[in-house]
């Protein structure tokens, strides 16, 4: 069974530019959670979407969104890019068995200048 | 609202000897407590995980965690450390409850292997 795919892996962009990230969740994963790795503030949940829905969002700012197609795929979206939005994006898909695990991807690592 | 500590963001260790990284969580509710592994340009992979099945957990790569629910902990133990143990390694805990998925994470412990 395939893991889960981010794409792109690396990205650069400049501050006030919009940036789109995307995850293909394992088949079957219905759940896709989207976290953000930086060496200050560490792992941070953003969101989680579920059959579409937001499920859940973490405390970042409306500048981060995300959205969920009906095949599982999910992006995510930053607008007008800060610097500090530099960081390692982490998706997650996880199954409905009820145990909570959740697969990860490798990640996108987004730079901005 | 949930939170997980840490003790010591760089554990080293020499190749052969016993690794322990220690965990606290704090939760409401009954956890989920998980222990992932990351390597250097790579996502966090699952070493192994609690769901209240059994206080001792066993994982890959020779990795175990006990629950202690009166010390709140999930420390991360291998008898033998190998230097492709050298990783970041991150707890983290989530709710058993319905209302969607999060992982709170600690700050991850930095393991460093001496040969």
């Amino acid at each position: 069974k395939a893991g889960v795919t981010q794409t792109p892996r690396y990205l650069i962009k400049t501050r006030g530019q919009q940036v789109t990230l995307s995850c293909s969740p394992i088949s079957g994963h219905r759940s896709v959670s989207w976290y953000q790795q930086t060496p200050g503030q560490g792992l941070q949940f953003l969101f989680e979407y579920f059959s579409e829905t937001q499920r859940n969002k973490g405390n970042f700012p409306g500048r981060f969104s995300g959205r969920q197609f009906s095949n599982s795929r999910s992006e995510m979206n930053v607008s007008t890019l800060e610097l500090g939005d530099s960081a390692l994006y982490l998706c997650a898909s996880m199954s409905t068995s009820g145990d909570n695990e959740q697969f990860f991807g490798p990640g996108t690592r987004l730079t901005v200048l | 609202a949930q939170s997980v500590t840490q003790l010591g963001s760089h554990v080293s260790v020499s190749e052969g000897a016993l690794v322990l990284l220690r965990c606290n969580y704090s939760s409401s509710v009954p956890p989920y407590l998980f222990w992932y592994v990351q390597y250097p340009n790579q996502g966090l992979q699952l070493l192994l995980k609690y769901t209240s099945a059994a206080t001792l957990v066993k994982g890959i790569n020779g990795f175990e965690a006990e629950f202690k629910k009166s010390e709140t902990s999930f420390h991360l133990t291998k008898p033998s450390a190998h230097m492709s143990d050298a990783a970041e390694y991150f707890c983290a805990v989530s709710d058993m409850g319905d209302a969607g998925n999060m992982l709170t994470f600690g700050g991850g412990t930095r393991l460093m292997v001496k040969p």
